[in-house]
């Protein structure tokens, strides 16, 4: 089926580890984002994308690192993980400035 | 700063009442705003969507109202359901980008 897609669904990690969220898209919609959610923050915005190869700082970017070769393709990299990046990571694509959301990553760092 | 927050972060309702959902926001220069329906588990979900040339606008058992002058935003869900029960987040365009701000939620609980 077409849509966003988000790999992996829950991964466990220790801190100082590196880390890459997976994010797909089949609409070849130009924008993407990666968001955390937090208890008590809400949905918060790490990177985003315009386009390939265009890629722009969120509210949250701080140890965190993206890659749009492709237009389809949006993965989120923790250079070294910390225990504060243990949230639930949404990826979503964008058209006509609605968001539609993947599933969800659910990380925890130890 | 500029941001966008909930009145209350719970809401339980009587299943078949309506349920209003209040959301305000303090940038008056956005110009789009949006109320996604998160269930347990679940990515956000699009439900309804306004623009600040209008007052209201209605969905499928849905309807948003936007107050301008005092940057107010609420939901409205008529004869709520089960399936109703979820987190509703708002959020605003600030900048004409596609990049959009969240508000910290409401969950909203049905009662049988």
């Amino acid at each position: 089926d077409a849509g966003i897609t988000q790999s992996p669904r829950y991964k466990i990690t220790e801190t100082g580890r590196q880390v890459t969220l997976m994010c797909h898209q089949t609409w070849s919609h130009s924008y993407m984002f990666w968001y955390r959610q937090d208890l008590g923050h809400g949905l918060r915005l790490i990177y985003y994308s315009a386009a390939a190869d265009i890629t722009d700082k969120g509210e949250v970017p701080d140890g965190y690192v993206v890659s749009r070769s492709k237009t389809e393709n949006f993965p989120l990299t923790l250079e070294s993980a910390t225990r504060s990046q243990t949230s639930v990571y949404f990826c979503a694509s964008s058209a006509a400035e609605k968001l539609f959301f993947g599933s969800g990553t659910q990380l925890s760092v130890l | 700063g500029e941001s966008v927050g909930l009145h209350l972060p719970t809401l339980s309702v009587q299943e078949g009442d309506n349920s209003i959902i209040n959301c305000a926001y303090s940038n008056s220069a956005s110009d789009y705003f949006i109320w996604y329906k998160q269930e347990s588990g679940k990515g956000p979900q699009f439900i309804i969507d306004i623009r600040s040339n209008m007052d209201k606008r209605q969905g499928q058992r849905v309807t948003v109202l936007l107050n301008k002058t005092v940057k107010h935003l609420s939901l409205q869900i008529a004869a709520t359901q089960p399936g109703d029960s979820a987190v509703y987040f708002c959020a605003e365009n600030n900048f004409g980008n596609e990049k959009l701000t969240f508000g910290t939620g409401t969950r909203l609980t049905i009662i049988p």
